[in-house]
């Protein structure tokens, strides 16, 4: 079935360094990838998202990646501060309409 | 514009009890869905509906009903509560369906349910 990897589950960085998650997906149809920032006890919220007639799209600090040809893209997180810390989710569209999402990985920024 | 509300916040259940969870939305969108979160797990979709009257399984639909009778309202229903069934559970809506305009999910706040 349908199916979003991501990696890595867990990612510690010192303020200022960069983070970078990356998902893979199955679907080769996909043609929507948001990615969500849920904080500890939040809902998840979307941050950023790319569609697959543009390769690379910026929104200040972050940024996403897509290489539809390996099926695989990438949030970029740079000068992380301590309020990036959370979990964040990517997710791909799936052929039912719905989004299919990864597992999620905790960002933890020390100050 | 309240968004997309869950009720209720907190739930505690018996094993074997029943209890229905309510997702509101008033953002005239037409499609809604269910998902639980669990450690580890990410977000995995039980039910959706793809509009007013329509219902679909998602990844791990066994034990849950689901009914979407008003557009604004979805609706998930637990028959008889299993321990297993202890989660956080998120409605969301989107405008329309993959690959069209307005695709984005907005999440409504959550459900924590508890089953002893």
């Amino acid at each position: 079935g349908e199916n979003v990897e991501q990696h890595p589950s867990t990612l510690s960085v010192q303020e200022g360094d960069s983070a970078v998650i990356k998902c893979t997906y199955s679907d080769s149809a996909s043609n929507y990838f948001p990615w969500y920032k849920q904080e500890l006890g939040k809902r998840p919220q979307l941050i950023i998202d790319i569609r697959s007639n543009v390769g690379e799209k910026k929104d200040q600090r972050i940024a996403v990646t897509l290489n539809k040809t390996a099926k695989h893209f990438s949030l970029h997180i740079t000068e992380t501060q301590p309020e990036d810390s959370a979990v964040y989710f990517c997710a791909a569209g799936g052929s039912q309409g719905n989004l299919i999402f990864g597992k999620g990985t905790k960002l933890s920024v020390k100050p | 514009n309240a968004g997309v509300t869950q009720t209720p916040k907190f739930r505690v259940l018996k094993t074997g009890q029943s209890m229905t969870l309510l997702c509101a939305q008033d953002m005239n969108h037409e499609y809604m869905y269910w998902y639980r979160q669990d450690p580890g797990m990410g977000l995995r979709l039980i039910h959706y509906s793809v509009g007013e009257g329509t219902t679909a399984k998602g990844e791990v639909p066994d034990g849950y009903n689901v009914s979407r009778l008003k557009k604004q309202n979805f609706l998930l229903g637990l028959e008889s509560a299993a321990p297993s069934q202890t989660s956080v559970y998120f409605c969301a809506s989107s405008l329309t369906g993959r690959g069209q305009t307005g695709y984005g999910y907005t999440f409504g706040s959550g459900t924590r349910l508890t089953v002893v």
